[in-house]
């Protein structure tokens, strides 16, 4: 079966420091996969989204990025981090064109 | 283009309730159609799914029926317990515009017993 783990589950960093948050997938080949940030109390943002190693679409103008260094890999960062970067990352997972998404358990991050 | 309005919270209801969570959507294409649950502190979880006109969905008791004259996938539950208490999104993802999801705001359900 498959699994998405993402990590650290929590993180509390200092304005403008640098961030890299991790996604993995298991159990599946050539999955697409997302990044999405949650306010709080509020919906989903589509940060990101990846339809293979090196393909990196992004939906929000913002100081993150992405990279999919591997199939199954999906890492978000930033070089310098906003009190406005605060909130809850998940990831998620799909196969086929369009496929139901899957997602991570999230990652708490609180930018001080 | 695609988009999915659902229902203003928060809800609370007393145990044994009746639930009905409205959800709209609007797509150039064909749709399928998704609820997700959101426990307090986790991820999304996937409750159910349609993926045609007239589809019903179910899932631990919640159904969801694809009404495509109406535009409309309301998530209702016979009798909600405590346990689920947490926040629905309502979804949409459409073959034509790829692999995008497109999420309602959310709506959180408080179930006091």
């Amino acid at each position: 079966s498959q699994t998405i783990h993402q990590w650290p589950a929590t993180l509390v960093q200092p304005v403008g420091s640098p961030l890299s948050l991790e996604c993995t997938v298991e159990g599946t080949s050539n999955p697409n996969l997302y990044w999405y940030r949650q306010a709080a109390g509020r919906g989903l943002q589509l940060l990101f989204y990846s339809v293979g190693i090196g393909q990196i679409s992004s939906e929000v103008p913002q100081n993150l990025s992405a990279s999919r260094p591997q199939d199954r890999q999906f890492i978000l960062s930033s070089k310098k981090l906003l009190l406005s970067d605060s909130g809850f990352y998940l990831c998620a997972w799909s196969v086929g064109r369009p496929g139901t998404q899957y997602f991570g358990p999230g990652t708490r991050l609180l930018v001080l | 283009g695609n988009s999915v309005t659902q229902m203003e919270g928060p809800v609370t209801l007393s145990e044994e309730a009746f639930l009905t969570i409205n959800c709209t959507y609007t797509a150039t294409g064909y749709p399928s159609l998704f609820w997700y649950v959101q426990y307090p502190g986790e991820g999304l979880q996937l409750l159910l799914k349609a993926t045609k006109a007239d589809d019903k969905g179910s899932n631990k008791g919640f159904e969801a029926t694809y009404r495509k004259e109406t535009t409309s996938f309301h998530l209702e539950k016979g009798s909600v317990q405590v346990s689920d208490s947490a926040v629905y999104f309502c979804a949409l993802s459409d073959r034509s515009t790829g692999n995008q999801f497109y999420f309602g705001t959310g709506t959180s359900l408080t179930v006091i017993p």
